[in-house]
């Protein structure tokens, strides 16, 4: 079983639409990361936290320690926000593990 | 502005051939890492590097090596490249406890 779980795997939302892709974990951690991979490849960190909620624009994202889990919210959705969106944590040895990402498609 | 370059978007190789892929930052980062990426699988680490001259195996080290002889470049090398090891490569560098800041991506096709 993958340390880090995503879903879904796949999301198609109609521009507007309030998107959110769930991430679950299994191991003690340091920190959790969202990034953001669009065709060809290049990846950017959206955010990374410990506790709490973080907001950067229409993202947010949060984490509940206790339930191992996190959330990323995308509001107002456009298709320019179309991309896979990894969760990944790092673990308290300072490694990283990755979830297999979602792959979001926004249609106009 | 933060950059992590990899040398190469795209790259053909034959069977058996021994390939070179480069990656630099310029953020004076200790640490980067090579990953792999495939369909379902995620991002899967090859060797990383905490220092100049150090390196670590990662998940997947077997069929590739690495160096880092100066602390802005993390080289990874396929001895003898094999049609399983066609991927999407992606380099990485962070300082540690902090983001970390990925290249663009190689994507290698072996025949």
């Amino acid at each position: 079983k993958n340390e880090v779980e995503q879903s879904p795997q796949n999301l198609t939302a109609q521009e507007g639409e309030f998107i959110t892709i769930n991430c679950s974990y299994s191991v003690g951690i340091s920190a959790l990361h969202w990034l953001q991979q669009h065709p060809g490849g290049g990846i950017v960190s959206l955010f990374m936290l410990s506790s709490g909620k973080k907001k950067h624009g229409r993202l947010i994202a949060t984490i509940n320690i206790q339930e191992k889990h996190s959330s990323l919210h995308i509001t107002a959705s456009h298709p320019r926000d179309s991309a896979v969106y990894i969760c990944a944590v790092r673990l308290e040895a300072n490694d990283m593990r990755f979830g297999a990402g979602t792959r979001l498609t926004v249609k106009p | 502005d933060v950059k992590v370059t990899q040398s190469s978007r795209y790259l053909v190789k034959r069977t058996g051939e021994k390939v070179f892929l480069e990656c630099v930052q310029d953020m004076d980062h200790e640490n980067m890492f090579w990953y792999r990426q495939d369909p379902g699988l995620g991002l899967r680490l090859i060797y990383f590097s905490y220092d100049v001259k150090m390196k670590e195996k990662g998940d997947i080290p077997e069929g590739y090596s690495v160096s880092r002889e100066k602390k802005e470049r993390f080289s990874l090398i396929l001895e003898s490249a094999s049609t399983n090891q066609t991927s999407m490569y992606l380099c990485a560098s962070r300082e540690t406890n902090s983001i970390q800041y990925f290249g663009a991506g190689t994507r290698l096709s072996v025949l």
